[in-house]
């Protein structure tokens, strides 16, 4: 069974301030796992995702992940969160079936 | 350019009449995927299609039907939408099902149903 797990439905930061979103997941098999983001009335675009290889990731708008097998996370970070980071932004793995399974989201709110 | 192409936007329809989302794209993926996204939720897979195969989800609901005619096109059919059919569907292509370390899920701009 697969399952993802998001810690903290919302969180908050100041402009400036680093972004860390958590998440553990849960794999019979090695995952590969993805990041999406998602703006209000858009869909998902990818962020960044990990496969194999090299565990520190880096993907789009500053944001990187960190694959650490012996935690089973993922969390996802930015140095500096910016105004436009704002959004929902989901984690997802990739088991071997096909699909995808997601954690439940985690709402993004940037403060001046 | 559009890879993921979903229309219209914005659906509104009427209790208990039938509607059709639309999805398009353009990598020629083998792989389509329907989503139904609620308010402040994960998107939850309603069905997918591996080029022909259809692949119906356990819990998806006997009211909801997909066509795919060829590997560009794929269609939600809403046979009798009800008031909690009200969501985002999204619609997601990937090559080969996310087989290797090269493929990944792409999604469309989402279909917003509301119903009257």
């Amino acid at each position: 069974a697969q399952s993802v797990t998001q810690l903290g439905s919302h969180v908050s930061v100041s402009e400036g301030a680093l972004v860390l979103l958590r998440c553990n997941y849960s794999s019979s098999v090695p995952p590969y796992l993805f990041w999406y983001v998602q703006y209000p009335n858009q869909g998902l675009q990818l962020l960044l995702k990990y496969t194999t290889g090299a565990t520190l990731v880096k993907g789009i708008n500053g944001f990187e992940a960190e694959f650490k097998k012996s935690e089973t996370s993922f969390h996802l970070t930015k140095p500096s969160a910016h105004m436009s980071d704002a959004a929902e932004y989901f984690c997802a793995l990739a088991g071997g079936n096909e699909k995808l399974t997601f954690g439940t989201g985690t709402r993004l709110t940037i403060i001046p | 350019d559009a890879m993921v192409i979903q229309n219209p936007r914005y659906q509104v329809t009427q209790f208990g009449k039938p509607v059709t989302l639309s999805c398009s794209q353009t990598l020629n993926h083998n792989v389509m995927y329907w989503y139904q996204q609620k308010s402040s939720q994960a998107p939850k897979l309603l069905f997918h299609y591996y080029d022909k195969d259809f692949n119906n989800e356990a819990d998806t609901p006997d009211n909801f039907q997909s066509r795919r005619p060829n590997t560009s096109f794929c269609f939600l059919d809403i046979r009798s939408p009800g008031l909690g059919d009200a969501a985002m569907y999204l619609c997601a292509t990937s090559r080969d099902g996310l087989s290797d370390p090269t493929d990944t899920q792409y999604f469309g701009p989402g279909t917003r149903l509301t119903v009257l």
